[in-house]
């Protein structure tokens, strides 16, 4: 099992260019969720899905879209980015009432 | 609305004392999930443990007792005999049950381990 898997790792974006990061796990979890990292303020919820074709937002959704067309896989778009958008990026997945688990995380800079 | 409060930025000790770490939290349910993540140097982040709010049992694993009260609606994580391999990042975290995956973090407390 890979468990959760995001790319890349690393990416360096100008501003107003748009990208996605990928997410993936391999457990067949239901519930898959997005966070930023950002110093000094934990890690804050971006958007969330408890299910294919089922999307929510968390605390901090703007500037960004999610979609859920599989199981497997929840990607996240950064429409057009921006420098409040450089962050450190966390995908997570979860069964019900458990802890979740975490990819490796994205950094991102936007220039 | 749901809330985690790790008031310790930053904490300091020495080789082989004892470190407690503070959480509290806010919610309005009454069924919840209490989780505690450790975030070493590297970056990623590793479950440590995970509580209901029906079992105020105290546990322990190794070096590691999480010490969890209601009434206070503290759940506080202790390293006994610290390592310098015990630095790192590490996070408090919340999980109402009829919210499953709205998980919230508090900003976490960076502990440093000195030989």
């Amino acid at each position: 099992n890979a468990g959760v898997t995001q790319t890349p790792k690393f990416q360096v974006l100008k501003t107003g260019q748009s990208m996605t990061l990928q997410c993936a796990q391999d457990m067949n979890h239901e519930y898959m969720s997005w966070y930023r990292q950002d110093p000094g303020m934990g890690l804050r919820l971006i958007h969330y899905s408890v299910g294919a074709g089922i999307t929510d937002q968390g605390e901090v959704p703007n500037g960004y879209n999610v979609s859920r067309s599989t199981t497997e896989d929840f990607p996240l778009r950064l429409l057009s980015a921006a420098p409040s958008q450089t962050s450190v990026y966390f995908c997570a997945s979860r069964p019900r009432a458990t802890e979740a688990f975490f990819g490796q995380g994205t950094r991102l800079t936007v220039v | 609305a749901q809330k985690v409060t790790q008031a310790q930025t930053e904490i300091s000790v020495v080789e082989k004392e004892d470190v407690t770490l503070d959480c509290v939290y806010e919610t309005r349910d009454t069924t919840y999930y209490l989780f505690w993540y450790k975030q070493p140097p590297s970056g990623e982040l590793v479950f440590l443990i995970r509580r209901n709010s029906f079992d105020e049992q105290n546990e322990i694993s190794g070096r590691y007792s999480w010490n969890f009260q209601k009434s206070t609606s503290s759940f506080n994580f202790t390293i006994t005999a610290s390592q310098v391999v015990d630095s790192a990042v590490y996070f408090c975290a919340l999980s109402e049950v009829r919210r499953y995956n709205d998980m919230r973090f508090g900003a976490g407390t960076r502990l440093t381990v000195k030989p």
